[in-house]
């Protein structure tokens, strides 16, 4: 049973437009959320992170929502750039950044 | 250069053999784990290491065996793998709390 879903395994979108990647938890417990992006034989890179305290995390051209009521978070690129194309991992854990429960990924694609 | 580092990157091991994968952290976390992914199957958490004591062994088989001699260091041991073992195996760091780093993966294929 996945506590964390990414229903999406995949995504293209323009250069310069906004890419929005979607996550969805079953787990109430789970506190905190994280996006990780991967490079193809690369580890994941953490990229942003969101307590449940707070609904919206921004950090230059990449802003978390956070929905706890509906259980959904997701992951706003703007404006997106051809380097932003890798995988993206939501994940999710209780009391703890670091034990981590993950999904299994968007692959986004950023076209010219 | 994550600070993580794996070695080997890539193994190739018959069931019989016995291997071990290498991880370093030099970022001075206390905390190491080892995470498997599978083909289209996300990450697994498998160990947890915190201040060199194992605090979680997520149901995972005898035949994977992990050693953390200090904090900066994590070994998993290979013995008798099975082909559906193969998969990409990271090793990660963290504080206490705060986000995990990862390393670049070691891919296992057993034959």
């Amino acid at each position: 049973d996945q506590q964390v879903k990414q229903n999406s395994p995949s995504l293209s979108v323009q250069e310069g437009r906004i890419s929005i990647l979607n996550c969805d938890y079953t787990n109430s417990m789970f506190d905190y959320f994280l996006w990780y992006k991967k490079y193809p034989a690369e580890g994941p890179t953490f990229l942003i992170s969101i307590s449940s305290i707070k609904d919206k995390n921004e950090d230059g051209r990449f802003t978390v929502f956070l929905n706890k009521s509906a259980k959904h978070l997701s992951l706003h690129i703007v404006p997106s750039q051809p380097g932003d194309s890798a995988v993206y991992f939501c994940a999710a854990s209780t009391g703890t950044a670091s034990k981590l429960t993950f999904g299994t990924g968007t692959r986004l694609q950023v076209t010219l | 250069e994550t600070g993580v580092t794996q070695t080997p990157r890539h193994l190739v091991m018959g069931m019989t053999n016995k291997k071990s994968l290498k991880c370093e952290q030099h970022l001075g976390h206390n905390a190491m784990y080892w995470y498997k992914q599978s083909a289209k199957k996300p990450l697994e958490l498998m160990f947890v290491y915190n201040f060199k004591e194992q605090t979680e062994n997520n149901s995972v088989p005898s035949r994977f065996s992990p050693e953390c001699p200090n904090s900066s260091h994590l070994f998993l041991h290979l013995h008798t793998l099975q082909p559906e073992d193969s998969a990409l195996y990271l090793c990660a760091s963290s504080h206490q709390t705060g986000e995990a780093f990862f390393g670049q993966g070691t891919r296992l294929t057993v034959v």
